[in-house]
């Protein structure tokens, strides 16, 4: 069966220092793979999707980055975070190649950048 | 822009009763519809999916979709307390679509 794993699952970091938050997926290959924040009481926004190694869609322009640099591996990065950069942060998986599919979510990391 | 629509809530309902959650959408060419549901501090989790037109049941769960209307909703009979939680509606348009969500509180 499929996982995915995604940590820490808290973190607290100063402004302007930087991020890095890893999502792994088991049990499939050439996943799409999602990367998503949600703020408090407001629903999901997309921030990055890729369909392959080394393709990565920003969907928002703002200080975050984001890598695949293996099939199942999707890391988030940012060099210098922000107040606006807190909230929650989700990994996800879906089926590639095909439409009308749903997605499947990490645990989520809760970031508070103080 | 598509758009995915929820009533932000939150919606009350005695336990034992019916939970109906509504959701409407912009893209009339969309084709799959998704409902999770989301605990507080926890990820979302997949509910159910209908793709086709009429109702679409799975225990006490039932999704209805009317793409005339581009509406769909979920209802849950016989409301528990463990079903309090925020519901997303995803919309597939070339993308999953997702609305805010609705917040649900059922009072024992």
């Amino acid at each position: 069966s499929q996982t995915i794993h995604q940590w820490p699952a808290t973190l607290v970091q100063p402004v302007g220092s930087p991020l890095s938050l890893e999502c792994t997926v088991e049990g499939t290959s050439n996943p799409n793979l999602y990367w998503y924040r949600q703020a408090a009481g407001r629903g999901l926004q997309l921030l990055f999707y890729s369909v392959g190694i080394g393709q990565i869609s920003s969907e928002v322009p703002q200080n975050l980055s984001a890598s695949r640099p293996q099939d199942r591996q999707f890391i988030l990065s940012s060099k210098k975070l922000l107040l606006s950069d807190s909230g929650f942060y989700l990994c996800a998986w879906s089926v590639l190649g095909t439409s009308n599919t749903e997605a499947f979510f990490g645990q989520g990391t809760r970031l508070t950048v103080v | 822009q598509k758009e995915v629509e929820q009533n932000s809530g939150p919606l009350s309902v005695p336990e034992g009763a019916i939970a109906s959650l509504n959701c409407t959408y912009s893209d009339r060419g969309s084709q799959s519809f998704f409902w999770y549901r989301q605990y507080s501090g926890k990820s979302p989790e997949l509910i159910m999916f209908i793709y086709s037109n009429g109702d679409k049941e799975d225990g006490r769960f039932t999704a209805q979709l009317n793409k005339a209307s581009q509406y769909v909703s979920l209802l849950i009979r016989d409301s528990q307390p463990s079903d309090s939680a925020t519901y997303l509606c995803a919309v597939w348009s070339y993308q999953l679509i997702w609305g805010a969500g609705t917040k649900l509180i059922i009072k024992p």
